[in-house]
């Protein structure tokens, strides 16, 4: 089973600023099989990027992942009120899929 | 516009059976694989398994043994059972659309969990 370890736990940032957010993997996902979601309280995830790169329909361009192999990062560009939530990787390249314990953007 | 709208009991009691439903509506059920996740308070979440379209399975390693999970084509709706539960199995359940599998093409397209039910919250209690 592939572990995922995202850091840091808890973000405090300022709207307007740049987000930055990592998931690490215990081994190395296949075909770079790493999706992001958005989780607001009360709601379901939202997908925001799959393939570690590519934004799902509807997700705006402040949203990039990068990264391969073990190795992956969640960019907000620039952090809009509606975007302090908890931000979940999941890999999906192997059974059973696997998902980090979150990372929490809170509002400095 | 896909959507899955999930049904089922909030209250099961120790020892019964969970049974969720989650119904596919705006689109089709056929050729894709549909995830079962659970979130337990104040835990990440969790993957129970999946099935495809024509009912063949995988399940998680931790719940493998009390899951059993169905497929009802002419429904458009997939099945969650948990058997044996305890206060452990209380959390909130999902469903969303995994993988698609193309027989013809005989190759897989996956996109991560791109659309999710709304959940539903189950207590085990007594």
């Amino acid at each position: 089973e592939i572990v995922l370890t995202q850091f840091p736990g808890t973000l405090s940032l300022s709207p307007g600023d740049r987000a930055t957010l990592s998931c690490r993997a215990s081994q190395s996902i296949s075909n770079n099989f790493l999706a992001w979601y958005q989780q607001r309280p009360g709601q379901a995830p939202r997908l925001l990027i799959y393939g570690a790169s590519s934004r799902a329909p509807g997700i705006p361009d402040t949203f990039s992942g990068s990264g391969s192999g073990t190795d992956f990062s969640l960019t907000i560009k620039r952090l809009d009120p509606e975007d302090f939530a908890v931000y979940l990787c999941q890999q999906y390249g192997s059974s059973p899929r696997t998902f980090g314990q979150g990372t929490k953007v809170e509002i400095k | 516009q896909l959507q899955l709208r999930q049904s089922g009991p909030r209250l099961v009691k120790p020892s019964e059976t969970l049974s969720l439903t989650c119904i596919v509506t705006g689109g089709s059920i056929n050729s894709y694989y549909w995830s079962w996740i659970r979130q337990p308070p104040g835990k990440p979440l969790e993957w129970i398994g999946y099935i495809y379209y024509n009912g063949s399975t995988t399940y998680g390693p931790s719940l493998k043994s009390r899951v059993t999970m169905s497929v009802d084509t002419s429904e458009n709706q997939v099945s969650l059972k948990l058997s044996s539960v305890t206060a452990a199995d209380t959390a909130v359940y999902y469903c969303a659309r995994d993988c698609f599998f193309s027989v013809a093409r005989q190759s897989y397209s996956c996109f991560g969990l791109d659309v999710w039910g709304q959940g539903t919250t189950v207590t085990v209690s007594s």
